[in-house]
């Protein structure tokens, strides 16, 4: 039950596009294609972005986008606006049947 | 509106015991798996423990299993997690979270506002 590998922090202006990397192991991200990435506010409870790799909830912003390949999921934001400053985790189900998050990112915007 | 509200979080010893509550409503509370989540203060993440939509099947952290019990009562629309022999560790914001996946693949969509457990002496 290690934690998934995420940056630390990244960055980038207004309007700019990042991606935060999200890397597992052969017994979760490369096993499934049930990988979630989470936004946090401060002082405010995570909310879900992505789920399944690639899938957003209704009426989620297109600016997010998730992939995958091998053990590694990656979380895109495009078009990047003020809001969207924030921490982000990613999660993945595991062989033991678990759940395991990221340590998280820390989004700044410019 | 679909939402869970966690209560029972406070001030335990090290060593001591907790037992948090969660009720769910404006959703069918029996068709969802049920998952405690918690941060500990600045740090990240750290999923604890999940059940089945029937109770049938309960996984747990590593660190936590022999010590913290997850049970439901889908009679009452609520989830518990009873703590034994906490640690300083432990301290953190406990949030109760619904996963939408049938089979529970950690789709976690609704989350409460969380209860804070501090393990201090």
């Amino acid at each position: 039950q290690s934690a998934l590998t995420q940056p630390a922090s990244v960055s980038g202006s207004p309007g700019q596009s990042i991606t935060i990397s999200c890397t597992g192991t052969s017994s979760d991200i490369g096993r499934y294609n049930y990988v979630s990435w989470y936004q946090q506010h401060p002082g405010k409870a995570p909310k879900l972005m992505i789920f399944d790799v690639r899938n957003r909830p209704s009426g989620l912003s297109n600016r997010f986008s998730g992939s995958k390949s091998g053990n590694t999921a990656s979380l895109s934001i495009s078009g990047l606006q003020a809001e969207d400053e924030a921490d982000y985790y990613c999660s993945s189900y595991t062989s033991d049947n678990t759940l395991v998050f990221g340590g998280g990112t820390k989004l700044t915007v410019l | 509106e679909d939402q869970v509200v966690e209560s029972g979080g406070g001030l335990v010893q090290p060593g001591g015991s907790l037992r948090l509550s969660c009720a769910g409503s404006g959703f069918s509370f029996s068709n969802y798996w049920m998952n405690w989540v918690r941060q500990a203060p600045g740090k990240g993440l750290e999923w604890v423990a999940r059940i089945k939509q029937d109770g049938s099947e309960i996984y747990y952290l590593d660190s936590v299993k022999g010590r913290f019990t997850i049970s439901r009562d889908n009679a009452k629309n609520s989830v518990y997690l009873l703590m034994n022999s906490l640690r300083v560790e432990e301290t953190a914001v406990y949030y109760c979270v619904r996963d939408f996946h049938y089979y529970g693949a950690g789709h976690l969509d609704v989350w409460g506002r969380g209860t804070t457990v501090t393990v201090s002496s």
